[in-house]
């Protein structure tokens, strides 16, 4: 079936330094990976996503990188701030049924920047 | 800017009763998503729908039903609320065609069910 997986869960970085959250994904014909941030008492909210077609996508200091061949997806961010601090979510869309229009959310990972 | 709309932050409900909670968005989206999201579990999807009077259920659909009348409502209702339902609720809408797999969210209802 459908399944997202999200490591790690939380994430504690110094600031200045990089972050990185890694998914996977069982359906190899997923073809649109978006990462969400949610930032505390927030909603969430788009910050980047990626197409099968591409390798990598990048803006400012963030960027995604995709594996088809290996079924995972990673999000990089460099010169973390306190601003990074949140809940970031990864996802992909199942190809089961293309015109649900559904997403499959992973876990979450909690990331924490530290002065 | 999209805009989606939770009629309530912050519920209240006890046992047994029926619960309502609406979304309202301002988009003409044609997809309409409610979620659940509890700690180190994410965003789990309940219902969603991607018509007027259409629907499907999600991977966690027990103990919830909806109903989508006009386009740019879409009502979770609990029929009878239990504890196990007190959670942050989170709606959602996206466009049709290319742009469907971006979600919009509401600022999310916290409902505690006593």
């Amino acid at each position: 079936g459908e399944n997202v997986e999200q490591h790690p869960s939380t994430l504690s970085v110094q600031e200045g330094d990089s972050a990185v959250i890694k998914c996977t994904y069982s359906d190899s014909a997923s073809n649109y990976f978006p990462w969400y941030k949610q930032e505390l008492g927030k909603r969430p909210q788009l910050i980047i996503d990626i197409r099968s077609n591409v390798g990598e996508k990048k803006d400012q200091r963030i960027a995604v990188t995709l594996n088809k061949t290996a079924k995972h997806f990673s999000l990089h961010i460099t010169e973390t701030q306190p601003e990074d601090s949140a809940v970031y979510f990864c996802a992909a869309p199942p190809n089961r049924d293309s015109s649900a229009s559904k997403i499959i959310f992973g876990s979450g990972t909690r990331l924490s920047i530290r002065p | 800017d999209v805009k989606v709309t939770q009629s309530s932050r912050y519920l209240v409900k006890r046992t047994g009763e029926k619960v309502f909670l609406e979304c309202v968005q301002d988009m003409d989206h044609e997809n309409m998503f409610w979620y659940r999201q509890d700690p180190g579990l994410g965003l789990r999807l309940i219902y969603f729908s991607y018509d007027v009077k259409m629907k499907e259920k999600g991977d966690i659909p027990e103990g919830y039903s909806v109903s989508r009348e006009k386009k740019e409502r879409f009502s979770l209702i609990l029929e009878s609320a239990s504890t196990n339902q007190t959670s942050m609720y989170l709606c959602a809408s996206s466009q049709g065609g290319e742009a469907k797999n971006i979600q919009y969210f509401g600022a999310g209802t916290r409902l505690s069910v006593l």
